[in-house]
């Protein structure tokens, strides 16, 4: 089983709509979530971070964290073109070892 | 800014060479890392280190090894390349808050073994 798991998609959504982003994790011990934005020939860019359950807000942006179910989402309200990339859930064990999924493509069309 | 800089943005090398990869960051962070990224595969954790001359193996540690020797520098060294080992290179650092602090990137290296 992989440590973190993602939906390799791509997840097509129309401009404007609401994407759902979602994520999984195996290992009960860790402590912090993030998620990444990478536009494709880019690196890797923190959009979000949440450390305790419940959601957390950031413009159109919101992360919801359930750490008795173990998964992490990201939704993306207003989607934009400019948002299509791949997204990127990583999690961070206590002892600093940060771990990422395999990334979803989102694809958004005007 | 963070600043995470890479040596090289794009090399070339034969089978068989010794690589190195150079990865420097300017934000006094303790923690250190090398990803691979594969298509499909995301990124993988090759190894990293929490302190000068301390390293943790990652997921894919085989045909690799690093070097931290200054905390603000973190070598990956590919002892003998092979073509397997093609792929995007990406060093990241993270300030050390038990876990708790997320990484920046540098641009990525696009290692070609021939």
């Amino acid at each position: 089983q992989k440590e973190v798991e993602q939906n390799s998609g791509p997840l097509s959504v129309p401009e404007g709509a609401i994407a759902s982003l979602n994520c999984t994790y195996s290992d009960r011990g860790s402590q912090s979530f993030f998620w990444y934005r990478q536009y494709s020939g880019k690196s890797p860019e923190l959009i979000m971070s949440i450390y305790s359950n419940g959601d957390k807000e950031d413009g159109r942006f919101t992360a919801q964290l359930n750490k008795a179910s173990q998964y992490v989402s990201l939704l993306i309200r207003d989607s934009q073109p400019s948002d299509s990339a791949t997204y990127l859930c990583a999690v961070n064990r206590y002892g600093n070892k940060l771990v990422f999924g395999a990334g979803t493509i989102l694809r958004v069309k005007s | 800014d963070v600043k995470v800089t890479q040596s090289s943005r794009y090399l070339v090398k034969r089978t068989g060479e010794k690589v190195f990869l150079e990865c420097v960051q300017d934000m006094d962070h303790e923690n250190m890392f090398w990803y691979r990224q594969d298509p499909g595969l995301g990124l993988r954790l090759i190894y990293f280190s929490y302190d000068v001359k301390m390293k943790e193996k990652g997921d894919i540690p085989e045909g690799y090894s690093v070097s931290r020797e200054k905390k603000e520098r973190f070598s990956l060294i590919l002892e003998s390349a092979s073509t397997n080992q093609t792929s995007m290179y990406l060093c990241a650092s993270s300030p050390s808050f038990r876990g708790l602090a997320e990484a920046f990137f540098g641009q990525g290296t696009r290692l070609t073994v021939v």
